[in-house]
């Protein structure tokens, strides 16, 4: 079976710009979350989406926004980007959402965005 | 809140050494506790988990990790570094919500 897929693997946009960044489970999982990981530091939670619904949002912005579409896949979104916003962005998929976090989230490669 | 701390951001052994790499977390219930490895340019692969039960938990590559409630801590342990094992190792803990904190990371060099 695949693995998270996400795309694109690298991108380049510049400040104000918008960015559209796309996640595909596991094939069976139903919740999706996407993490920020700047350079040097562990990933940063962003969003939690289960079933089409979102069940958890970080502390991030507005400019930030996700959707789970009904075949499970997600998007997040960010608007008016900023040079902080430079970062890797890794999606997680599990079986699970609910609970107190005791399901493995296996995680894409990430895509690598670079604001200029 | 619950909050997890990776106590050295660089630890370098030679090949063949022990790996000991060092988790505390803080959490006001009793916690489910992760930890990821990441090579170069690439995402988090689970290395092992602690949920209840054991306390000495076996993963991947060799790894193994204990719970210890009293001290608050998840360090991880290899008996024998392998080059392959250099990466950046994350430990995490799971919240009530289902979204993982992570730790700052630890940059693991191995020495031939």
């Amino acid at each position: 079976d695949a693995g998270v897929t996400q795309s694109p693997t690298h991108l380049i946009k510049t400040r104000g710009q918008h960015v559209t960044l796309r996640c595909s489970p596991i094939s069976g999982h139903k919740s999706v979350s996407w993490y920020q990981q700047v350079l040097g530091q562990g990933p940063q939670f962003i969003f939690q989406y289960y079933e089409k619904e979102e069940r958890g949002r970080g502390n991030f912005p507005d400019r930030f926004s996700a959707r789970q579409f009904p075949n499970y896949s997600s998007e997040l979104n960010v608007n008016a980007l900023l040079l902080g916003d430079s970062a890797l962005y890794l999606c997680a998929s599990s079986a699970h959402a609910s609970g107190r976090g005791g399901y493995e989230q296996y995680f894409g490669p990430g895509t690598r965005l670079t604001v200029t | 809140a619950q909050s997890v701390t990776q106590l050295g951001s660089h630890v370098s052994v030679s090949e063949g050494a022990l790996v000991l790499l060092r988790c505390n977390y803080s959490s006001s219930v009793p916690p489910y506790l992760f930890w990821y490895v990441q090579y170069p340019n690439q995402g988090l692969q689970l290395l092992l988990k602690y949920t209840t039960g054991a306390t000495l938990v076996k993963g991947i590559n060799g790894f193994e990790a204990e719970f210890k409630k009293s001290e608050t801590s998840f360090h991880l342990t290899k008996p024998s570094a392998h080059m392959s094992d250099a990466a950046e190792y994350f430990c995490a803990v799971g919240s009530n919500t289902g979204k993982l904190i992570f730790g700052q990371g630890t940059t693991l060099q191995v020495k031939p």
